[in-house]
């Protein structure tokens, strides 16, 4: 099966950056996905990860390191309307996803 | 982009009846699609994996012959949820893959409230 880990809350400030951590451990691993999700919406797709290293998308970035089953999502100039859950899931190697619990990110003024 | 459709956005019946709820696909072929259910404050749960023309494969703990899944064609599967009770109540939504793309398309989501 799958483990995946994420702290359940956070809180930043407008304009700061802030860095959420995901670790996982998989039987198989066929890439990384972080979604962002608003309260009352289905979740929306932020980036994929299948190689180590950083992938840049604007104000948000994700990083793997798939030797230390970790990755995180870097959210640069935060805004308010940043405030959302912040999911990462895995994909193995049967098509298989398998979901953290979400990471609450509050921006705060 | 691809897009997923769910219908109804909303639902509200009765205890006792059945409801089903619609996935689409609306632009692309959708070889696999999933059905994930999410209470408050909760993150997503995965209920179900349904591949086009076969037998969904449920995750442990969900009833199979409660939650009935269909996935008649490429672009369209089916969730009914049957004999509802208010514990049923929900947020519940879909997502589809297909061989070329590696992400999933979420839906809308269906929020369901049984009274």
């Amino acid at each position: 099966g799958q483990n995946i880990d994420q702290p359940t809350e956070m809180t930043a400030t407008e304009g700061a950056i802030v860095q959420i951590n995901c670790t996982y451990q998989t039987s198989g691993f066929n890439g990384l996905f972080w979604y962002q999700q608003h309260a009352g919406e289905a979740p929306t797709f932020l980036s994929y990860n299948v190689l180590d290293g950083l992938e840049e998308k604007g104000r948000f970035s994700s990083f793997l390191s798939r030797s230390k089953g970790y990755s995180y999502l870097l959210l640069k100039e935060l805004q308010m309307k940043d405030s959302a859950s912040y999911l990462c899931a895995v994909r193995d190697t049967g098509n298989q996803f398998y979901f953290g619990t979400g990471t609450s990110l509050t921006v705060i003024p | 982009g691809a897009v997923v459709s769910q219908h109804p956005s909303w639902v509200i019946c009765k205890s006792g009846t059945s409801v089903k709820i619609e996935c689409r696909s609306l632009d692309f072929q959708a070889t696999t699609m999933f059905w994930y259910r999410q209470f408050p404050k909760q993150s997503l749960m995965l209920m179900a994996t349904s591949n086009e023309g076969s037998k969904a494969t449920y995750e442990q703990g969900v009833e199979k012959d409660k939650f009935l899944i269909n996935h008649a064609s490429l672009t369209l599967s089916t969730l009914t949820v049957t004999s509802a009770h208010p514990e049923d109540s929900s947020f519940y939504i879909c997502s589809a893959t297909s061989g070329s793309r590696h992400e999933q398309y979420f839906g809308p989501g269906t929020r369901l409230t049984v009274t």
